[in-house]
């Protein structure tokens, strides 16, 4: 199984300060096809997680600016470029380059 | 707007096996991928398993031997069974979209998730 390694833990921000978030994979996430499928979820406290950023970093559909992803390989990076209130929760990588598909242990953001 | 709901008993006894459909609204299941996901309390996200559009079935390997993954497209739902649950499978349970369209390959659409505890 390929592994997914998030730092930080947890990540406390100051509003309107910038955020980053590391995920690292223990084998190289480039498919067959060439394409790296990484993307990066965020789930506020109480909610089903939310999907954020697609192939390393590609914003999804009605996703703020402020949001995004880069890296390449084995090592990637989310940013939020100035944080605000709702962004607040749990931020996940996860790999869908080869089976099982697994998840990063999750970084929480929080204001402090 | 497609939208995912999981239904089922929140409540399983140990050693039986827990069965959860998900129905999908506002669109067509064809040409997507359907994933199971739980997230065990106070933890992270772990892969189930998936279903293609054309029935075939992706597992964790770590539970594999006690998964079964179906599609009922006439009705727009696939569900999941898992079998000879423990106190380990007590988790929030949340389907998703997988949408490959324009090699996108990410969890796209959630359902809002349903809690399942395995008590006796």
């Amino acid at each position: 199984d390929i592994v997914m390694t998030q730092t930080p833990l947890s990540s406390p921000v100051t509003l309107g300060q910038p955020a980053s978030i590391s995920c690292r994979s223990s084998q190289s996430l480039v498919h067959s096809d060439g394409n790296t499928y990484l993307s990066w979820l965020q789930q506020r406290p109480g909610q089903p997680p939310r999907l954020l950023i697609y192939k390393i970093s590609n914003r999804f559909s009605g996703v703020p600016d402020r949001f995004s992803g880069s890296g390449a390989g084995t090592d990637f990076t989310l940013k939020i470029s100035r944080v605000e209130a709702e962004d607040v929760g749990v931020y996940y990588c996860m790999q869908a380059t080869q089976f099982p598909l697994t998840f990063g242990g999750g970084t929480k953001v929080e204001i402090k | 707007q497609v939208q995912l709901r999981e239904s089922g008993p929140g409540l399983v006894k140990p050693s039986e096996t827990l069965s959860l459909t998900c129905t999908v609204s506002g669109g067509s299941m064809n040409n997507y991928n359907w994933n199971w996901i739980r997230q065990p309390p106070g933890k992270g996200l772990d892969w189930i398993g998936n279903i293609y559009y054309s029935g075939n079935t992706n597992y964790n390997p770590s539970l594999q031997s006690r998964v079964t993954i179906s599609l009922d497209t006439s009705k727009n739902q696939f569900s999941l069974k898992l079998s000879s649950v423990t106190a380990a499978d007590t988790a929030v349970y949340y389907c998703a979209r997988e949408n490959w369209h324009y090699g996108m390959y990410a969890f796209d659409i959630w359902g809002q998730g349903t809690e399942v505890i395995v008590s006796s």
